[in-house]
């Protein structure tokens, strides 16, 4: 069945560690993967899609196939990166484009 | 602006009585679908819309209806709110898939935080 693992309700940093949040999904096609934020009383919005391996905001999230894993990294957080982040799987085009949420991670970032 | 927007923001009803949150897009979307947000649990699929008149089961289906008569509008309704329905709600669209990785993304609406006393 297709997945989507995010094993942290939530993780405190201080201003300035490395943050790693963690996802692991599980699908048998050609996964598509998201992350998406959602700031304090604001829409979800997308952050980054693995497929164009771009870094936003200082994150980045690499794909690993071998251990099914999308973890999204940022090697020193900021006050302003305190949100919801949610994990996402688009199932291929013959499953008609649906996206796969995980649970969520609260990434709380203290001064 | 590109957007989605959904109607209204906020809303405590009683159980049992019916009603209807509307999502409007303005990007010529095929894809539109609703989303429930409970703490724990993410979000999970309501209902979803593959274009006009093509509308199909999510995850949590029960107790939600949907329509899709014109492409812009995907309206939620509610027959017979029920406390278990208290929750954040979501509604996107995004571009039909299989029309390139770049036009995927799921664009989302503010959300609508519904009560049911």
């Amino acid at each position: 069945a297709q997945r989507v693992t995010q094993p942290e309700k939530l993780l405190s940093v201080f201003k300035g560690a490395p943050v790693e949040l963690k996802c692991n999904y599980s699908y048998s096609g050609s996964p598509e993967l998201f992350w998406y934020v959602q700031y304090s009383r604001q829409r979800l919005q997308l952050l980054l899609r693995h497929i164009s391996r771009e870094s936003i905001k200082g994150f980045t999230a690499d794909l690993n196939k071998g251990e099914t894993s999308f973890h999204l990294k940022k090697p020193f957080a900021q006050e302003e990166d305190s949100a919801m982040y949610y994990c996402a799987l688009k199932l291929g085009s013959g499953n008609t484009g649906k996206l796969i949420f995980g649970q969520g991670t609260t990434l709380q970032v203290k001064p | 602006e590109a957007q989605v927007t959904q109607n209204p923001r906020y809303l405590i009803t009683v159980t049992g009585k019916k009603l209807t949150v509307t999502c409007s897009q303005n990007m010529n979307h095929e894809y539109m679908s609703w989303y429930r947000q409970d703490p724990g649990l993410g979000l999970r699929q309501i209902y979803y819309s593959m274009n006009v008149e093509v509308t199909d089961k999510g995850d949590v289906p029960e107790g939600y209806k949907v329509s899709r008569k014109e492409k812009r509008n995907f309206p939620l309704i509610l027959e017979s709110p029920s406390p278990n329905q208290t929750s954040l709600y979501f509604c996107a669209s995004s571009r039909k898939p299989g029309q390139g990785f770049m036009n995927t993304e799921a664009f989302f609406g503010q959300g609508t935080r519904l009560t049911v006393v």
